[in-house]
């Protein structure tokens, strides 16, 4: 089955260090998102990337990086200088298209920072 | 820079009434949107898209949109709520770049179900 895998689902992060989420796609999509979601604040972009190699930064990037080596795959990568960074992260992807198209979503990774 | 407004943070709606969740928007173009779904702790499924053509879209659920471009809105809308339909609703805004749409999300409306 074609989609977006997110891993892991629960990740515990003490203070002070990076922490690399990871995003897989199959859907041969173009385009890959990071989101980052706090309640009651909806979704908010933290990177985005259309090709491989290339990235560029959203609305929320300090203290995130990420990388796109492969077409399949965009890592975000939390680093200790996020101040705020339990949350619920986001991973979708989209193909290229006149008519525009849709992001499709992962399932999620939780971050909490103990 | 594009925008989306839901205005209703929460809605709590009887089984089997109908339901109208509102959206306003704020892009320079055309625009297009969409209707996304949230299960606790779960990604976002799409409910429906709009990019041209009839102002009135169907989706999946049995919910329905309709595009309105004087008011800057796209509502969603639904007959008869079922109990499962408690969720989270975010109404997004594509924005172009590059090849693709940039979806920029409202902050959302947490949909409650009374039996």
């Amino acid at each position: 089955d074609g989609g977006i895998t997110q891993s892991p689902k629960y990740l515990f992060r003490k203070e002070g260090q990076n922490v690399t989420l990871s995003c897989e796609q199959n859907l041969n999509h173009d385009a890959m998102y990071w989101y980052r979601q706090d309640p009651g604040q909806g979704l908010r972009l933290i990177y985005y990337s259309q090709i491989v190699n290339d990235f560029q930064k959203g609305d929320i990037a300090e203290g995130y990086s990420v990388s796109r080596e492969k077409k399949e795959s965009f890592p975000l990568t939390v680093t200790s200088a996020q101040k705020n960074p339990t949350a619920f992260y986001l991973c979708a992807s989209s193909t290229h298209g006149q008519s525009g198209s849709e992001a499709f979503f992962g399932q999620g990774t939780r971050l909490t920072v103990v | 820079a594009q925008s989306v407004t839901q205005p209703d943070i929460h809605i709590t709606v009887s089984e089997g009434a109908s339901l109208e969740l509102r959206c306003n928007y704020s892009y320079g173009a055309t625009p297009y949107l969409f209707w996304y779904v949230q299960s606790p702790g779960q990604g976002l499924q799409l409910l429906l898209k709009y990019f041209s053509g009839d102002t009135l879209v169907q989706g999946i659920k049995g919910f329905e949109a309709e595009f309105k471009r004087s008011q800057s809105s796209f509502n969603l809308r639904k007959p008869s709520v079922h109990w499962s339909d408690a969720a989270e609703y975010f109404c997004a805004v594509g924005s172009r770049s590059g090849g693709s749409y940039i979806p920029t999300f409202g902050r959302g409306t947490s949909l409650i179900v009374h039996p």
